[in-house]
């Protein structure tokens, strides 16, 4: 079974930072390093926004609405998905998830619980 | 605004069938069999119900299907139960490095 426990979430004031955490317990050998991994958010009263996708490989993709703000990365020592996140915006306040993305079946199967970001002053 | 579109919301009462439609382009949904329905109740993790328009993960009820006509995808819910009730999101393939989104959701309301 893959566990995926998101972190790091807070209270921010606009123009702020953060750093998004998703560690990985899984029984077997599953690795960020070695999976697609997502970040979705879900901002208080709207819809799930997919936000950004790293391949396998290390390809990066962005939603264009955090683009040039946010940056995904991975520790492949701690099996730790990331997502830091520059210059917020109040309107990045939001539940945000980390999710496995299958490419072949294009599908999300292992989500986490989310962590809360609030960006206000 | 999502590039899929889907109903807001939609109502059924207890054991009756209702179905959620998601319109994309010839882009995405038309082009290939590969949408996914996500199933989210506030607070928990979103869950997958369907992939590759119709297929069911395993344990998802059989309750639960896909389908597609053209550009446009439909998850269909039979035998309604109080549990069905949350929101709906649907997710297709769109080419490689090109990703739409996630459609703008539905709620389900069971009366």
């Amino acid at each position: 079974e893959v566990q995926l426990v998101e972190s790091g979430g807070g209270l921010v004031q606009p123009g702020g930072s953060l750093r998004l955490s998703c560690a990985v317990s899984a029984v077997s050998g599953f690795t960020v390093s070695n999976n697609y991994m997502t970040w979705v958010r879900q901002a208080p009263g709207k819809g799930l926004e997919w936000v950004s996708l790293i391949y396998s490989g290390g390809h990066t993709y962005y939603a264009d609405s955090v683009q040039g703000r946010f940056t995904i990365s991975r520790d492949y020592s701690k099996n730790i998905l990331y997502l830091q996140m520059n210059s917020l915006r109040p309107d990045d306040t939001a539940v945000y998830y980390c999710a496995r993305y299958d490419p072949a079946e294009v599908l999300f199967d292992y989500w986490g619980q989310g962590t809360l970001v609030t960006v206000s002053s | 605004q999502s590039a899929l579109t889907q109903p807001a919301s939609v109502s059924g009462s207890p054991g009756q069938s209702i179905t959620i439609s998601c319109t994309g382009s010839s882009s995405d949904v038309g082009s290939y069999n590969l949408v996914s329905w996500y199933q989210h109740h506030p607070g928990k993790a979103p869950k997958l119900m369907i992939y590759e328009v119709s297929k069911r993960p395993s344990g998802i009820s059989n309750r639960f299907s896909g389908s597609k006509s053209g550009n446009t995808a439909s998850l269909t819910i039979s035998g309604l139960q109080a549990e069905d009730e949350a929101d709906y999101y649907c997710w297709s393939y769109a080419g490689s490095g090109t990703f739409v989104g996630f459609g703008g959701g539905t709620k389900l309301t069971v009366l």
